[in-house]
């Protein structure tokens, strides 16, 4: 059975703490890893990841995967009272085009 | 304008009526999906088209339907709705390819708030 779990499952910090997301998968036909962020509204993209060891990044946040290992890890840095929000990890199966997702990790900062 | 809408955005029903849940999009992505999110379990897969022709179940399809009216609209019924299909459901599209082109993102709308009662 394709599964992606995410880890931890909440997480509370202050402003200014760096924080790491864990994402772990054992799927049969992997494709790519994508992550996402969700506020009170949609899911919005953040990266998509399909090579081992090249890290993506943007502004604060950044990514990285390792196929080997079968887990990618989401970094947030100097983190902000607006990076609150569950972050959701996916994997795209490549035989079936399907996008199996994790529980979520739901960030909280405090000021 | 929104490229992906969902309507109606919250609906409360009874047990035993029958919903639709309407999704269009203005990508012109063939792919379209349906999910339901309920706290600590993520996202879950119901139903997915990869075109107007084609249909497939998801993790999770028991008790609900699809319609394909359109390549830009994916309907979304509960045919007796029951108090555990009270979820937040998203509708996505992607215009995913097997090339590697890299156009591997899904773009979500809004979501519809259902409470069955």
């Amino acid at each position: 059975e394709d599964k992606v779990v995410q880890s931890p499952l909440s997480l509370v910090v202050h402003e200014g703490d760096t924080v790491t997301l864990n994402c772990s998968y054992e799927v049969t036909n992997f494709r790519s890893l994508l992550w996402y962020k969700q506020e009170k509204k949609a899911p919005t993209f953040l990266f998509m990841l399909t090579s081992s060891g090249i890290e993506k990044k943007s502004g604060r946040l950044s990514s990285i995967l390792d196929k080997k290992e079968l887990f990618s890890i989401l970094n947030i840095t100097a983190t902000q009272t607006g990076d609150s929000a569950i972050y959701l990890c996916a994997v795209y199966l490549g035989n079936t085009g399907k996008l199996i997702f994790g529980q979520g990790t739901t960030l909280q900062v405090k000021p | 304008d929104a490229d992906v809408t969902q309507t109606p955005r919250n609906r409360i029903t009874k047990t035993g009526k029958r919903i639709m849940l309407e999704c269009s999009q203005t990508k012109g992505h063939d792919r379209m999906y349906w999910y339901r999110q309920d706290p600590g379990l993520g996202l879950r897969l119901i139903y997915y088209s990869f075109d107007v022709k084609d249909i497939n179940k998801g993790e999770i399809s028991d008790g609900y339907s699809v319609s394909r009216q359109a390549q830009a609209k994916f309907s979304l019924s509960l045919e007796s709705a029951i108090p555990n299909q009270t979820a937040l459901y998203f509708c996505a599209t992607s215009d995913f390819g097997f090339s590697g082109t890299g156009k591997e993102t899904q773009y979500f709308g809004p979501g519809t708030r259902l409470l069955v009662l």
